[in-house]
């Protein structure tokens, strides 16, 4: 493989139940990061990793959490998902965190919570 | 807070030229950056700005004046396959991306 894949496609969670979405690089970048899209929205940044064993939190973190034992992943969990959560989630990375470097997106997890 | 605008729709004709403005308010500035989104896919890195002047790819252009405030993204020669959303981005001083909600371009035959 080439690029970067996420686990599942899509998936209709029940509200409270807990999730993990899976994000999985083969680019060697040291930055990885997690958004979720929703209509009429920005991208907005949930946490990021801007090396493996170090995490920081984005503009909207509350309800998630990640971990980066390595360079390749950088799996999403939702706690206890809440219906606010339904949107479309998008791992990404980049060889860096710095100014220049571009970042690659994954094809993104649908998630719907009921 | 941080803002980034962008028009949320344009309509253009098959060949023709379209401009796609983006202004923004966010603190510092690392650089412009945009993407092409089709629908129901991942965005895919078009171009970037951080000096003033033009970049060329191909049949897309992005232009960045911060002195003059102009700040957009041209596309040329349209084609069908370019009927997409283009989301603008900008890198702030802590070198993370706040991302505009995206221009859908709708070309008509």
């Amino acid at each position: 493989i080439a690029g970067i894949t996420q686990a599942p496609t899509s998936q209709i969670l029940a509200a409270g139940r807990r999730m993990t979405l899976r994000c999985t690089q083969d680019m060697r970048h040291n930055a990885m990061y997690w958004y979720r899209q929703d209509l009429g929205l920005g991208l907005r940044l949930i946490h990021y990793s801007n090396t493996a064993g170090t995490t920081g939190k984005g503009e909207v973190p509350d309800g998630y959490s990640v971990s980066r034992a390595n360079t390749d992943d950088f799996p999403l969990t939702l706690a206890s998902a809440v219906p606010s959560q339904t949107s479309v989630y998008f791992c990404a990375s980049s060889g860096t965190s710095g100014p220049t470097d571009t970042q690659y997106f994954g094809p993104g997890t649908r998630l719907t919570v009921l | 807070g941080q803002n980034i605008d962008q028009p949320t729709e344009m309509t253009a004709t098959e060949g023709a030229i379209v401009q796609i403005n983006c202004t923004y308010q966010t603190s510092g500035f690392n650089g412009l950056f945009w993407y092409q989104q089709h629908a129901g896919e991942a965005p895919t890195f078009l171009s970037y700005n951080v000096l003033d002047g033009l970049e060329e790819k191909g049949r897309f252009s992005s232009f960045l004046s911060r002195s003059k405030g102009y700040r957009y993204l041209l596309l040329e020669e349209l084609q069908m396959k370019d009927s997409a959303s283009y989301l603008c981005a900008v890198m702030d001083s802590n070198y993370q991306l706040i991302w505009g909600a995206g221009t859908k371009l709708i070309i008509k035959p």
